[in-house]
């Protein structure tokens, strides 16, 4: 089975901090994407990182593609309330098929 | 209306109940997703369609039947489900060029319940 393991599962910080989540795998992906999921919403997908060791900047948002193409990180850098809500990685493997994360779910504290 | 709809947003069922799942895409998008959204679970891939024709079944029990008459539209027909069915049910879009990095564009789901 092909896993990706998202840490931490639950973080829950003060407006301001930087935080960062793990995104790993012991599988090889042919790209790696990171979506954001609200409450009674679907995810919007937030970055796609294809070349290993590729490093994605999206405003406050840092994402990187490890080097294997195995493991990804997305770094949050003074975070904000409305940064809240569910973060999930998702690998490629092949067409059309995403294996999805197991998510990890951030609180931001005003 | 823009991206993908989803109808209806909650559903509850009995066992014996036969109801369907409609999803709707307004991007021209050509692949069509079925995913399954579990409490304690990673995102599930169901079923893909592209260009009307299936080209995944995850291994998804029978009495889930999809149905894509059009690039447009996708349908899940349910049929005496089991309350562990009981979860989100997502449908999604991507262009459906057969790229290794196509962007999924997602409805807000259907939450159901089966009791």
């Amino acid at each position: 089975t092909q896993l990706l393991e998202q840490s931490p599962q639950f973080l829950s910080i003060q407006e301001g901090e930087n935080l960062t989540v793990y995104c790993n795998s012991s599988s090889v992906f042919s790209s790696l994407q990171w979506y954001r999921q609200e409450p009674g919403e679907g995810p919007v997908l937030l970055v796609t990182v294809v070349t290993g060791g590729e490093v994605k900047k999206l405003k406050r948002l840092t994402f990187q593609f490890g080097d294997a193409r195995k493991d990804s990180s997305l770094h949050i850098t003074a975070a904000q309330p409305g940064d809240t809500g569910l973060y999930l990685c998702a690998g490629g493997r092949g067409t059309y098929k995403y294996i999805f994360g197991t998510g990890t779910r951030l609180k931001v504290l005003a | 209306e823009t991206g993908v709809t989803q109808t209806p947003r909650h559903l509850v069922m009995g066992m014996t109940n036969k109801k369907s799942l409609k999803c709707e895409q307004h991007l021209g998008h050509n692949a069509m997703y079925w995913y399954k959204q579990s409490a304690k679970k990673p995102l599930e891939l169901m079923f893909v369609y592209n260009f009307k024709e299936q080209t995944e079944n995850n291994s998804v029990p029978s009495r889930f039947s999809p149905e894509c008459p059009n690039s447009s539209h996708l349908f899940l027909h349910l049929h005496t489900l089991q309350p562990e069915d009981s979860a989100l049910y997502l449908c999604a879009s991507s262009q459906g060029q057969g790229i290794l990095n196509e962007k999924l564009f997602f409805g807000s789901g259907t939450q159901l319940s089966v009791l």
